[in-house]
């Protein structure tokens, strides 16, 4: 498959329960992204990688905690989560010479119940 | 940080008319003003974006506009077509070197009556 994948696309899990998103880019870009996009608000960024190192923690709780093994693999693990992380959780790609050009993956939408 | 605030919320035209989304952002370092829509269920896409050394830029029936001094950027839809219909999310780049962090608007969901 081309361009960005996501991995489920949709997710209802417990508060106690341990579960991982999975985000694969096949564009060749070298940074990466999770955003969370939740109804009635704009997105927002979470997490940023170049080159497989984090450069952004957008001051987001340790019950997400991603991990990026390479540039085409991103991953976003989730733990002991609250019903206000319902969201859609998308994932997207870019070149570093062009950060503001985003690739988008279908996304996963989130229910915490 | 970066605060970028978009209007209208909603935005209801006929087809074969105009519509204009505007949005407005608070760091005069900012230098890039993309634009995205996303389709009912479908991922964000980018339709047109604008630098910070540029007032306007046209394709086909979008074009972008940029008031660096009041720190202003619109997008202008000719001819809306119902395929128009979706959410358009305005964007700014970040400053001080964070040039890959784009703080988005709440978004526009534009609907085309035909």
């Amino acid at each position: 498959e081309t361009g960005v994948t996501q991995t489920p696309r949709h997710l209802v899990m417990g508060m106690t329960n341990k579960k991982s998103l999975k985000c694969e880019q096949h564009l060749g870009h070298n940074a990466m992204y999770w955003y969370k996009q939740s109804a009635k608000k704009p997105l927002e960024l979470m997490f940023v990688y170049n080159f497989k190192e984090q450069t952004e923690n957008n001051s987001v709780p340790s019950r997400f905690s991603p991990e990026c093994p390479n540039s085409s693999h991103l991953f976003l693990h989730l733990h002991t989560l609250q019903p206000e992380d319902s969201a859609l959780y998308l994932c997207a790609s870019s070149h570093m010479a062009e950060p503001g050009l985003l690739y988008f993956g279908p996304g996963t939408r989130l229910t915490v119940t | 940080g970066e605060n970028v605030e978009q209007h209208p919320s909603t935005l209801s035209v006929q087809e074969g008319d105009s519509a204009v989304i505007k949005c407005t952002y608070s760091d005069s370092a900012s230098n890039y003003f993309p634009w995205y829509k996303q389709e009912l269920g479908k991922r964000p896409q980018l339709i047109i974006d604008i630098r910070s050394n540029v007032g306007e830029k046209k394709d086909q029936r979008i074009a972008v506009t940029l008031n660096k001094t009041a720190k202003h950027f619109s997008l202008h839809i000719t001819e809306t077509q119902p395929e128009d219909s979706a959410v358009y999310f305005c964007a700014a780049s970040g400053s001080g070197g964070s040039n890959y962090k784009l703080t988005f608007g709440k978004g526009t969901l534009l609907t085309v009556n035909p």
